[in-house]
């Protein structure tokens, strides 16, 4: 089992740029997470899903969009990157009825 | 207000000794669960211990134990016999809400072990 995996691990972009991250689980999770890291901060909820087909906002959702189209993926799109989302960018998931979260590695996102 | 409160930006401890990380929330909500994550420097997430807000007693694993004081709203981490490899950022989290799974994280604390 790979659990949760992130592509790419690390990303350099301009501002005003677009790029999608995925992240993908083999663990059959019902609920995604995108969740974004700043210095000095914890983690904070970006946007979720329920399951497939379902996205819904989480407590920063600005700038940011998702799709779930397959059960196992979970995208998170930049349609026009700013420097304020300069950031690390943490994919989660669990089961239903689960009360774990199993992050994946990390994406180190850099805006210029 | 904040959901999840973290006070010592930074703790030292010396190695073989126990050491705690305070932790306080705020929710109105009966249903919630409490977590421990651990980050090293290679910066992965690392799951440590939960407590439910229903749990009659601490919640532990290994060498980690959470000090639940609901009357106070702490979730307060012990680590027993700190190990050098203990030395990371420590994220005390909640969950609120029955059959909810989003989290909300303090600040952190990095907590590092000195020989």
């Amino acid at each position: 089992n790979a659990g949760v995996t992130q592509t790419p691990k690390f990303r350099v972009l301009k501002t005003g740029q677009s790029m999608t991250l995925l992240c993908a689980q083999d663990m059959n999770h019902e609920y995604m997470y995108w969740y974004r890291q700043d210095p000095g901060m914890g983690l904070r909820l970006i946007h979720y899903s329920v399951g497939e087909g379902t996205t819904a906002k989480g407590e920063v959702p600005d700038g940011y969009n998702v799709s779930r189209l397959k059960k196992q993926n979970f995208l998170l799109g930049l349609e026009s990157a700013a420097p304020s989302q300069t950031s690390v960018y943490f994919c989660a998931s669990t089961r239903t009825g689960g009360f774990r979260q199993f992050f994946g590695p990390g994406t180190r996102l850099t805006v210029l | 207000a904040q959901k999840i409160t973290q006070t010592q930006p930074g703790m030292f401890v010396q190695e073989k000794e126990a050491v705690t990380l305070d932790c306080t929330y705020d929710t109105s909500d009966p249903s919630y669960g409490l977590f421990w994550y651990k980050q090293p420097s290679s910066g992965e997430m690392i799951f440590l211990i939960y407590q439910g807000s229903y749990d009659q007693q601490n919640a532990t694993e290994g060498r980690y134990s959470l000090n639940f004081q609901k009357a106070r709203k702490s979730a307060n981490l012990v680590i027993s016999a700190s190990q050098l490899g203990d030395s990371a950022m420590y994220f005390c989290a909640m969950r609120e809400g029955p059959g909810a799974n989003n989290l909300f994280f303090g600040t952190g604390t990095r907590l590092t072990v000195i020989p």
